[in-house]
């Protein structure tokens, strides 16, 4: 039963390469988020959507592509990947207003070669 | 944007309460404090929110200052568990923008 699931959990491929990672949320939420986490620990958002729409892109390269098939899934594919892409990737998921909390996934440890 | 200053670390005795503050002097009047603590890698956990009251559940109590401008997390009875990267986010939600700052990273002494 649980809320955020993505996977996989650990991701190590080579540069170039293209890769997608899966997030689900089975919490009725309305709006799902990306976060990526360097090196530096420091959690940045990169792409918000509601209701299957973009509302949220913080300048992240347009080689990330996030899609939403429905509200309860938003699926982020990068293609080329470059080391730099390296970081834990977490999806998170809320109602979207000013009164509810995120809720997070387990994350996705990705690895560039 | 409601930008969050935090200590970057601090330890606390098992079983006494942790304290842990959060500056957020340019919060709006609309924008809850969020507080969220990462253990180890994995997601972040939300702990708790609040606007102007003082709230409490079953895992910490926040208490906010009357103007707003800074915040408290208490953790009342901490164990070894608790060690944690604490986060205290003000979200600009006119923005959609729920940025994490650097957060204290909380040891819990045996």
């Amino acid at each position: 039963d649980t809320a955020v699931s993505q996977t996989p959990k650990y991701l190590v491929t080579q540069m170039g390469n293209d890769k997608s990672i899966k997030c689900e949320q089975n919490l009725g939420h309305d709006t799902m988020y990306w976060y990526k986490q360097d090196s530096k620990k420091f959690l940045k958002i990169m792409f918000s959507y509601n209701n299957k729409e973009l509302i949220i892109n913080e300048t992240v390269p347009n080689r990330f592509s996030p899609k939403s098939p429905d509200k309860a899934h938003l699926n982020l594919h990068i293609n080329s990947l470059e080391l730099g892409d390296s970081a834990v990737y977490f999806c998170a998921s809320s109602q979207g207003t000013v009164n509810s909390p995120l809720h997070f996934g387990n994350g996705t440890r990705l690895t560039v070669t | 944007d409601a930008k969050t200053t935090q200590p970057p670390s601090m330890d606390c005795a098992e079983g006494r309460a942790a304290n842990l503050p959060c500056n957020h002097s340019t919060i709006s009047g609309n924008e809850y404090v969020y507080w969220y603590r990462q253990i180890h890698s994995q997601g972040p956990q939300y702990i708790i929110h609040g606007l102007k009251n003082n709230e409490t559940n079953e895992m910490a109590s926040l208490i906010i200052t009357e103007d707003r401008k800074s915040s408290t997390l208490i953790l009342p009875h901490a164990t070894l568990r608790d060690t944690a990267v604490y986060y205290c986010i003000g979200p600009n939600f006119g923005n959609e923008k729920l940025t994490f700052g650097t957060g204290t990273r909380l040891t819990i002494i045996p």
